[in-house]
């Protein structure tokens, strides 16, 4: 079974600059999640998904994040215009929905450096 | 415990010594608490999935136990070897499958 990909692994950009990422989560998941892990911090939930739906995006910066889901499959994730504190790791994650203990997978990240 | 804290930050292991940490997190509103590892320029990979007080869970060299009612878990390592090294992140979930990460521990195992 393919784990969830992501793209690109590494970005480096200027601030004031745009970036965009992909997820593809693994073939029949429902709920996909976008998180942000600052060095030296645990990973945050940006934003949740389920199907094509919005479930979560309490803590997304709509300022300057947004994020989609169309056809309910892959997902795009942009920051626009990037500032210094943007840089972090960007993971995606997807799972099942079935009962209280389900898994949440995660991809590889992808790196992002503000200068 | 209003949020998820894990300690220490980091340790260094000697090769073949044996180490243990801790996550502890909210004891109200507990669904599971989950422990990842993740290595670096990889994806984090899940070692356990409890959620009964009391749970003790093992995975090789690598073990788990959980006191919801105190709102800690703590992860052991046996006999540490250099592949080891890594982060270890805990995360509880609450309701609506959303996980509260910790900062976690980073280990680094030493030849």
């Amino acid at each position: 079974e393919a784990g969830v990909a992501q793209s690109p692994r590494y970005k480096i950009i200027e601030k004031r600059q745009s970036v965009a990422f992909w997820c593809n989560p693994i073939s029949g998941h429902a709920t996909l999640y976008w998180y942000q892990q600052i060095l030296g911090q645990g990973p945050k939930l940006l934003i949740q998904f389920q199907n094509n739906g919005v479930v979560d995006d309490s803590q997304l910066p709509k300022d300057r994040f947004s994020a989609e889901r169309l056809k309910g499959v892959d997902s795009t994730l942009k920051i626009q215009p990037a500032k210094l504190e943007d840089s972090a790791v960007y993971l995606c994650a997807s799972s099942t929905l079935q009962g209280n203990s389900y898994e949440q997978y995660f991809g590889p990240g992808t790196r992002l450096t503000v200068t | 415990i209003l949020n998820v804290e894990q300690s220490p930050q980091s340790l260094h292991v000697q090769e073949g010594d044996s180490t243990n940490f801790t996550c502890s997190f909210p004891s109200s509103n507990f669904y599971a608490l989950h422990w990842y590892r993740w290595e670096t320029a990889k994806s984090p990979e899940a070692l356990f999935v409890m959620t009964l007080n009391g749970d003790e869970k093992k995975k090789g060299r690598i073990s788990a136990t959980l006191n919801t009612k105190e709102g800690y878990s703590y992860l052991y390592i046996k006999g540490s070897q250099p592949e080891d090294s890594a982060t270890y992140l805990c995360a509880s979930k609450a309701a609506g499958n959303k996980l509260t990460f910790g900062g976690g521990t980073r280990v680094l195992v030493k030849p």
